[in-house]
């Protein structure tokens, strides 16, 4: 079976400061491995994706995850973050069919 | 299309009924997912659509829900007999192309949801 674990389910932060959004997966096959983020009252939108290659993966946004295989982890990352980054964040992995979601981490950006 | 539609876009209903939820993927996608986001369970798989193969109906949480696919296009969610544990915001998804494995990869768009309330 598969899964995925968010840390943490809201991480509150102030404006400019670096935060990290954490994920374990679990998962007897390779998978794919994704974090997709659901502004307030918007859809789900892909935010960067590992299929293959380079471990770290960047958003055009400044945004990026490092997939770390040994500790079967893809943290999320972003060195400053700005108020329009509030959102609910999802990390997902996918075996080539369906995506298997953790249970999300709200992101709360104050000044 | 532009992009995946969901209709409605919220429903209300009373337990015990009946609902139907639609989707329309984009244009020319093969496969379309079904998704569930409810407070506390997160997003849940509910079922996958592959062309003309008979659906992957694995993530159905009981008998009472279903799901069709017509022409290999638009899809209806049904959800029999309403519970108040359903209220929920059911999201549907496309893709291009999947033939599973990791052979191949085709991201899947997201519609903007069903937001069921049953009373």
């Amino acid at each position: 079976a598969q899964s995925v674990t968010q840390l943490d389910s809201q991480v509150p932060v102030f404006e400019e400061a670096p935060v990290e959004l954490r994920c374990n997966y679990s998962s007897s096959v390779s998978v794919y491995l994704f974090w997709y983020v659901q502004y307030p009252n918007q859809g789900l939108q892909l935010l960067l994706k590992y299929l293959s290659g380079s471990t770290l993966v960047k958003s055009i946004n400044g945004f990026e995850a490092e997939f770390n295989k040994s500790q079967t982890s893809f943290h999320l990352r972003k060195p400053s973050v700005h108020i329009s980054d509030t959102a609910e964040y999802f990390c997902a992995l996918s075996a080539g069919t369906a995506l298997i979601f953790g249970k999300g981490t709200t992101l709360s950006v104050s000044s | 299309g532009a992009g995946v539609s969901q209709s409605p876009s919220n429903k209300v209903t009373e337990k015990g009924k009946d609902v139907e939820l639609r989707c329309d993927p984009i244009s020319g996608h093969t496969a379309l997912y079904w998704y569930r986001q409810s407070l506390g369970q997160g997003l849940e798989f509910l079922i996958y659509f592959q062309g003309n193969s008979a659906p992957d109906k694995s993530g159905l949480p009981s008998d009472r829900f279903s799901a069709e696919r017509t022409g290999g296009s638009v899809s209806t969610l049904t959800i029999q007999r309403t519970q108040q544990e359903d209220s929920a915001v059911y999201l549907c998804a496309s893709s291009s192309r999947t033939s599973g494995g990791l052979s191949s990869y085709n991201e899947q768009f997201f519609g903007p949801g069903t937001r069921l309330t049953v009373l």
